[in-house]
């Protein structure tokens, strides 16, 4: 069965530094979503991308964020200065239109 | 504003006992409804999904989900449960036509051999 792959599986970065996470969602599909959870907390919509644009994003989801499709297969989460509240687990999703979405294995990000 | 709350936060069982777990949303009109299952050390997978007909919802792995309407939840069952179900459970919601989900904080579910 097709999956999300995402990398790295970890990723520790001093405050203030950017950081990428990538994703490569399943190759038909063509919604993309970035989701994240802090630890003990709920898993929380950051944004949706589609046809290569920002459909929806969260609050939390400002300036220091930005989603990329640069070519056919990857989508990336940048943080341009990491914040130490920055730290969870940051899950990449992607579906098709009319079924559900399909999660990778996530990125743990450590903000030091 | 649209939320999922889910009722216990962790659940002890042995094997062979039944599960079920609570789970509420509150949206206005139509909604979809998931249970996602995260397994130690792997990715949020699809349990079962209910998008609209028959309430009562099969998923893999023997799980089962009842929508109630006139009480907004989705619960999840499971009549025996196995060593191998230890994982967190995640129920959520969202509009239809609307792939922006909303996540219940989560269940640890624990079964004991």
């Amino acid at each position: 069965e097709p999956e999300v792959t995402q990398t790295p599986s970890h990723q520790v970065t001093q405050m203030g530094q950017e950081v990428i996470l990538r994703c490569v969602p399943i190759s038909n599909h063509l919604y993309f979503y970035w989701y994240r959870q802090i630890l003990g907390q709920k898993v929380e919509f950051l944004v949706s991308f589609y046809n290569n644009e920002i459909s929806e994003k969260s609050e939390i989801f400002d300036d220091q964020f930005s989603v990329e499709r640069p070519d056919g297969s990857n989508f990336t989460l940048k943080i341009r200065s990491t914040k130490l509240e920055d730290s969870a687990m940051y899950f990449c999703a992607s579906s098709l239109q009319g079924t559900p979405l399909h999660f990778g294995n996530g990125t743990r990000l450590t903000v030091t | 504003a649209q939320s999922v709350s889910q009722h216990n936060h962790h659940v002890i069982l042995s094997e062979a006992a039944s599960l079920e777990l609570g789970c509420n949303y509150s949206y206005g009109g139509t909604v979809n409804l998931f249970w996602y299952v995260q397994y130690p050390g792997q990715h949020l997978q699809l349990l079962l999904k209910y998008f609209s007909g028959d309430p009562l919802v099969k998923g893999i792995k023997g799980f089962e989900a009842e929508f109630i309407k006139s009480k907004f939840s989705f619960n999840l069952r499971k009549p025996s449960v196995q060593w191998s179900d230890t994982a967190e459970y995640f129920c959520a919601a969202g509009r239809s036509n609307d792939y922006k989900l909303s996540f219940g904080a989560g269940t640890t579910v624990t079964v004991r051999a």
